[in-house]
Parts: C-alpha cells; structure tokens; sequence
C-alpha cells in the first residue's frame, strides 16, 4: 500500500527566510513524486514532479525538492520565501503506471510573515 | 491552453435536491479524476476514467453519486438526494504523462 506523511501541519516563517517542507512516501514500486500548491479558493497547481535520474528536481517559483531514496522522503525547499507563497502545499505520490491513482499528504498550511 | 474547466464555481442547493458538476478535461488528455476535497478529511479519491471508460470507482459512494463520461470532452458527477454531509469542493483532474492537472473545483454547499 502506499501512503504519504507530511509531518507538518502548520508551517510559519518570515519572508526572505529559507523553507523546507517535509514529505515521507511509501512505495511497493517505483514511485512519481510531486509538489502541488494550493492558494485559496483555487484548484491544485503542480510546482514540480519527479519520476528519475536527479534526485534534485527544480519546479516553479524558486522551489525545488530533493528525492532520497535511503529516507523515502521528498522534502520541498526554497532559499528565500515570499509573502505571496502563503498556500497549502501537498506532496504527491504516483504509482508508474498510466492509470495509477494518486496518494496525497495531508497538506502543509504555509504561512509567511511579511 | 484553458487548463481544466469546472462549473460552476460555486452551487448551493437544498437538503434532498439533486446537484450535476461539470468538468472539460485538457484535450488530448486521456484520464479524468474527481477527487473531494474537505478540511475534516482532506482530499479523497471519488472515481477516475480512461478513455471515457469508468475504470475505478471505489471512492465514490454507491447511493447517491454517479459520475459519467459521455465524450472526452467532458465528465460530469451527479448527487442526487444530497445531504449537508456532501458539502464539499469537488476537484476535477485531468491526466497526461503521469501528471495530474487540477481545476479550480466546483465547492458544493448544501444547506
């Protein structure tokens, strides 16, 4: 079975500070990875995947996620944050195939302090 | 490119009335998921189709929602009898290449 862990619920950071957003995945195969963020009273907007090769995958906006294998994580990061990335952010898990649903974390409520 | 299109954005209806949403996938993409999205349990997986085809429904709850696909260019999710319960923003994705593309969601209240 696969599942996803977002560890934090609730993540308050002031702008220009760096981020990092915790994901653990389990996965019996392969697994597709991504970020999507959530602004209010919108739809979900991918900000980046990962299927392989690099474990370091860069997305919109300045952020980018790492892939660890060894930790089955795939922790989301940006240097330098602004107010307008206030959103929820879920970490997203794929099996490879075409049909595969996907699991979702719970969720991570970013917000920063201008 | 439009992305995915849901209407309507917002649909209030009474207790026991029937709600229709309606979804436009991207052209060309060959998956449609709905997904319901609430504070209390997040994002839940209600059905997805694959070339128009129903292939998994497990999500969806078998009294009142049914959800069909009558061409590819457009899936609709049907409540019939709804229930404050069903309130809820309903998510309509679309699916190419192993990547997910969201609309905005059609958020049903039912008073």
């Amino acid at each position: 079975a696969q599942s996803v862990t977002q560890p934090d619920a609730r993540v308050t950071v002031s702008e220009g500070a760096s981020l990092q957003l915790r994901c653990k995945y389990s996965s019996s195969g392969t697994p597709y990875l991504f970020w999507y963020v959530q602004y209010p009273r919108q739809g979900l907007q991918l900000l980046l995947k990962y299927y392989s090769g690099d474990p370091v995958v860069q997305g919109v906006n300045g952020f980018e996620a790492e892939f660890s294998k060894s930790n089955s994580s795939f922790h989301l990061r940006k240097a330098s944050v602004h107010w307008s990335d206030s959103a929820v952010y879920f970490c997203v898990l794929s099996g490879n195939n075409a049909g595969a649903k996907l699991t979702f974390g719970g969720g991570t409520r970013l917000t920063v302090r201008p | 490119n439009a992305g995915v299109i849901q209407t309507p954005r917002h649909k209030v209806t009474g207790k026991g009335q029937e709600a229709t949403l309606w979804c436009e996938p991207i052209s060309g993409h060959s998956a449609v998921f709905w997904y319901r999205q609430t504070i209390v349990q997040g994002l839940e997986f209600l059905t997805y189709f694959r070339n128009q085809a129903p292939i998994d429904d497990s999500g969806m709850p078998k009294e009142r929602f049914s959800a069909q696909m009558p061409n590819q260019s457009h899936s609709t999710l049907k409540i019939q009898s709804t229930q404050p319960q069903d309130s809820a923003v309903y998510l309509c994705a679309s699916k190419s290449q192993n990547t997910l593309y969201f609309g905005a969601g059609t958020r049903l209240s039912v008073l």
